[in-house]
């Protein structure tokens, strides 16, 4: 099993629609989570951090479930702008040698 | 700030030869990445440095690979002899931290795309 996953999609949504992304994680103790944009053929681009009490950015919204070991990151409005590939990423501690661990990345298509 | 500068953009080479990828970090970061990106496997963290020091390079994936680091704005990474496998994309990244409170500073470089033929 991956330390990291997530669904690889594409999710195929129509312009304003509501888009949710999971992504699990294996190691209980995580401690730190992000969403990352990667657009065709670009490097990834942090999209935000994910804190234990839920954040919002803007139309963006990502949530931390404990105990059933997942992130989700929430789009309303879905713009067409917003089609690229979400990766999550998790932080593994190993006290000198934390290490970032990422997803494969989940792809949405935003249609017109 | 340029932010993270990698060389070349692009490499197409044949199988044996040896490969030099470049990268040179956000002037501050004491953390410098290099990540292998493929569709199958996702993104990989091959190797970090801290201060010029190889801290962690549990994921390069044989002897074939090598990282150097000899200053603070300059690192490297040599594939030797080069094979179709190693065909992917390689990103260099640096931050600041490797602190949960400061990771949201790890920037990615335009990353370089290697076909190996």
């Amino acid at each position: 099993r991956k330390e990291v996953e997530q669904d690889p999609g594409p999710f195929n949504v129509p312009e304003g629609a509501t888009v949710a992304f999971n992504c699990t994680y294996s190691n209980s103790a995580s401690q730190s989570f992000f969403w990352y944009r990667q657009d065709c053929r670009k490097e990834p681009k942090l999209l935000m951090s994910v804190y234990s009490s839920g954040n919002e950015d803007g139309r963006f919204t990502a949530q931390l479930n404990r105990a059933s070991q997942y992130i989700s990151l929430l789009i309303r409005d879905s713009k067409l702008s917003d089609s690229a590939t979400y990766l999550c990423a998790v932080l593994r501690y190993g006290g000198a040698t934390n290490k970032l661990i990422f997803g494969t990345g989940t792809l949405l298509a935003v249609q017109p | 700030d340029a932010g993270v500068i990698q060389s070349p953009r692009h490499e197409v080479t044949e199988m044996g030869q040896e490969v030099t990828l470049r990268c040179k970090p956000i002037s501050g970061h004491d953390y410098l990445f290099w990540y292998r990106q493929t569709m199958m496997r996702g993104l990989e963290l091959l190797i970090y440095f801290n201060n010029n020091v190889p801290i962690d390079d549990s994921g390069m994936p044989e002897d074939r690979f090598s990282a150097k680091m000899p200053n603070a704005s300059f690192s490297t990474l040599k594939i030797q002899p080069s094979e179709p496998r190693d065909s992917a994309v390689y990103f260099c990244a640096s931050s600041f931290s490797l602190l949960a409170e400061y990771q949201e500073t790890q920037y990615f470089g335009p990353g370089t795309r290697l076909l190996v033929l």
